[in-house]
């Protein structure tokens, strides 16, 4: 069973870079068939796709964070990470890793959430 | 992008009783690309259904899903107690992937 666990600082001052990471346990992130994503959700509020990653390099960002957004992989740690620059309150939520379907682009897979708060 | 808007709000039923909950497109969603994720309070949400009717692995048989093109509901036939929760659907047929804004099932 694939679980994925994200870690990284639970507090960001403004128009500081968030970065987070997620490390892929019970399976290898060495793997086309699917994707590595992070996805968002604001308090009380929504889920919002934010990026994913295939193993290849090959990425895909939502057009409205694309231009504040690095995503990456380490194969080598089994693990994938998030840098989502010049943050403000608006980026302030829990944020998910998670990871594509065997059938498609749905999210089979969720990490438990990582709070992040954006103040000085 | 493609705008998911769920219908209703909030449902307010009562266990056993059977929830219908409706998700529209502001356009076509591409060869019915469309889950159905279930979210309780302080958890991560959970697939139940993708390509609009399959069942994900482990989700009971009350858990039924359909439709297409623009018009997409997710069916649970008998409710159980852990059933009340929040439920999102998401198309994943044209980027960026979407999320609607979720239907909540409370205990009546």
């Amino acid at each position: 069973q694939v679980q994925l666990q994200e870690s990284g600082p639970g507090l960001v001052k403004p128009s500081q870079t968030l970065s987070l990471t997620c490390t892929v346990s019970g399976g290898s992130i060495n793997n086309d068939d699917y994707y590595w994503s992070w996805i968002r959700q604001h308090p009380g509020k929504g889920l919002e796709w934010i990026a994913h990653i295939y193993f290849s390099g090959k990425t895909y960002y939502n057009p409205s964070l694309q231009s504040r957004i690095t995503i990456s992989v380490d194969t080598s740690k089994n693990q994938f990470s998030l840098q989502l620059s010049s943050v403000t309150a608006a980026d302030a939520a829990v944020y998910y890793c998670a990871r594509g379907g065997r059938y498609g682009d749905y999210v089979a897979y969720w990490g438990q959430g990582s709070l992040v708060t954006v103040s000085s | 992008e493609i705008v998911l808007t769920q219908s209703p709000g909030t449902l307010s039923l009562s266990p056993g009783e059977r929830a219908t909950l409706s998700c529209w497109a502001s356009q076509s969603v591409r060869s019915s690309y469309l889950a159905w994720y279930q979210q309780k309070p302080g958890q991560a949400p959970r697939l139940l259904l993708y390509g609009s009717s399959n069942r994900a692995t482990g989700i009971p048989v009350r858990f039924s899903g359909g439709g297409s093109g623009t018009d997409f509901t997710l069916t649970i036939s008998r409710l159980e107690p852990e059933d009340f929760a929040m439920y999102y659907c998401q198309q994943y047929g044209t980027s960026p992937w979407t999320f609607g804004q979720g239907t909540k099932v409370e205990i009546k």
